[in-house]
C-alpha cells in the first residue's frame, strides 16, 4: 500500500510569489491534515479536512493560506503571496475515517528568500 | 492552551535502554502518540495509548498516566538505526488534529 506523498519535496521561492504544494493521502483515507514545522519550532497543525469539507481550520495562520480537496481525493495548500515567515517544512497526514494514526508524508520543505 | 514538554535530546549506547518522557498541559485529551522521525523523513507512527498502562510493540513499549498528564517511549535493545527524533503528541478533542512536543532527538553511540 502506497503511503501518503506531497510534491514538491522542496520549493525555494521568492518573497511575494505564489506556491502550491500537493498531497497525496493513503487510498481510502476520508482525513487528510496539514501541519507544519517552523524552524526550531514544534509541529503545529494547520487545517483538517474529512472528505472534501473543512473539518476545522483553526491553525490556519492567515488568509494567505487557502487549501482545497476537490473531489475528497488529493488536497493542495497554497500560499499567496508567501512571506519570509511561511519557511518551513509542510505536511500532510491522512486517517482512516473513525480516527485511528495517522500517517505522515515525508513533507515539503518551502523556504522563502 | 495545549503544551507538551519533553527532553530536546538523549544519548545512550547500543544495546541499553533509554526512556523518553512527555508531561502535558492539555484542555481535552483522548489519547497520546509517538512518532519517530529519522533526518529529511515523514514522522513514523509507533504507538498509541488512551488507556493508562503499558502497551508494548516488539522493543518499543509506550506508557501513560492520565492522572499525571504523562507519558514515555521506552526503546530497548537500542540499535544504531534508532537515532532519530521523536515526538509526543496530544489528540486533544474529537476532531482528531495532533498537537505536538518540541521532539527529543536521540543519539545511539556504539
Amino acid at each position: 500500500e502506497a503511503g501518503v506523498t506531497q510534491f514538491p519535496s522542496h520549493s525555494v521561492i521568492e518573497k511575494g510569489q505564489t506556491v502550491t504544494l500537493r498531497c497525496d493521502p493513503i487510498s481510502g483515507h476520508d482525513n487528510l491534515y496539514w501541519y507544519r514545522r517552523v524552524m526550531g519550532k514544534e509541529i503545529k497543525f494547520l487545517l483538517h479536512f474529512v472528505k472534501e469539507s473543512k473539518q476545522d481550520e483553526s491553525g490556519m495562520p492567515n488568509n494567505r493560506f487557502l487549501a482545497e480537496r476537490t473531489g475528497g481525493t488529493y488536497s493542495t495548500l497554497k500560499v499567496q503571496p508567501a512571506e519570509l515567515e511561511d519557511s518551513g517544512v509542510y505536511f500532510c497526514a491522512s486517517s482512516q475515517v473513525g480516527g485511528g494514526p495517522q500517517f505522515f508524508g515525508p513533507g515539503t520543505r518551502l523556504t522563502v528568500l | 492552551g495545549q503544551s507538551l514538554e519533553q527532553p530536546s535530546e538523549v544519548t545512550a549506547v547500543e544495546g541499553a535502554i533509554v526512556q523518553i518522557n512527555c508531561t502535558y498541559q492539555t484542555s481535552g485529551f483522548y489519547g497520546l502518540s509517538w512518532y519517530q522521525q529519522h533526518d529529511g523523513g515523514a514522522p513514523t507512527f509507533l504507538s498509541y495509548n488512551a488507556l493508562d498502562g503499558l502497551e508494548e510493540t516488539g522493543r518499543f513499549s509506550s506508557f501513560l498516566s492520565r492522572s499525571d498528564s504523562y507519558g514515555y517511549l521506552l526503546l530497548q535493545e537500542l540499535q544504531m538505526k534508532d537515532s532519530a527524533s521523536y515526538f509526543c503528541a496530544v489528540k486533544g478533542n474529537a476532531g482528531n488534529m495532533l498537537t505536538f512536543g518540541g521532539g527529543t532527538r536521540l543519539m545511539v553511540k556504539p
